[in-house]
């Protein structure tokens, strides 16, 4: 199977700064790559999709990018309603989808 | 509205079963792939299953041999068979979509909660 390794797992940051958040895959999945967000208590929220396509009424503060290996989310200016669980999840393998381990957005 | 609801979570004793049901509506749900996902509390998520518009099903190691993805076109339904329940099976199981142009999970529901243990 394919492993997703996330980093950082946890991040603290203010309002207003800039975040990135790294996504690593164990073999090459090319763009097939997605981002969620997920709040507690609710179901995750599609992102970014083929690595750097903004999902229709996802702010444009979120960005992706990457292909191959290593790959990337970005949110240019952080809001508080940002404040979240992210995950990346590779489709590379259809038969074989996963999640990586999640990266946790706290207030600084 | 484009919509998913899971039902038929609940608690069962190792070894058990139990039977997921997800109803669909507001989009035309033979023409897409759809999945299970869990997650256990405080932990990440895992895909479960998922099985493509012309019944083909897929599962991770975990599950194949217990779990059972099914759909039913006519009910706009999807469901989930679940034996030979473990400890760790206890999750919050969530359906979702395929949007075959993007490839990734657009549409979730809220989730149905199942608990084994004696």
């Amino acid at each position: 199977d394919i492993q997703m390794t996330q980093s950082p797992s946890t991040l603290s940051a203010s309002v207003g700064d800039r975040v990135t958040i790294t996504c690593r895959a164990s073999q090459s999945i090319s763009s097939w790559l997605a981002w969620y967000q997920q709040k507690p208590g609710k179901a995750p929220k599609l992102l970014i999709y083929k690595a750097s396509s903004l999902e229709s009424g996802v702010p444009s503060r979120f960005s992706g990018s990457g292909s191959g290996t290593e790959f990337t989310l970005t949110i240019s200016s952080l809001q508080p309603d940002d404040f979240a669980t992210y995950y990346c999840q590779q489709y590379n393998s259809y038969s074989r989808l996963t999640f990586g381990g999640g990266t946790k957005v706290e207030i600084k | 509205e484009v919509q998913l609801v899971e039902s038929g979570g609940g608690l069962v004793q190792p070894g058990g079963s139990l039977r997921l049901s997800c109803a669909a509506s507001g989009f035309t749900f033979s023409s897409y792939d759809m999945h299970w996902v869990r997650q256990a509390t405080g932990k990440g998520l895992e895909w479960v299953s998922a099985i493509g518009t012309a019944g083909d099903t897929y599962y991770p190691g975990s599950v194949k041999g217990r779990f059972t993805i099914s759909r039913e076109n006519a009910k706009n339904s999807l469901y989930l068979q679940m034996n030979s329940l473990r400890a760790g099976d206890t999750a919050v199981y969530y359906c979702a979509r395929v949007r075959s142009s993007s490839g990734a999970f657009d549409i979730w529901g809220q989730g149905t909660m199942v608990t084994v243990s004696s």
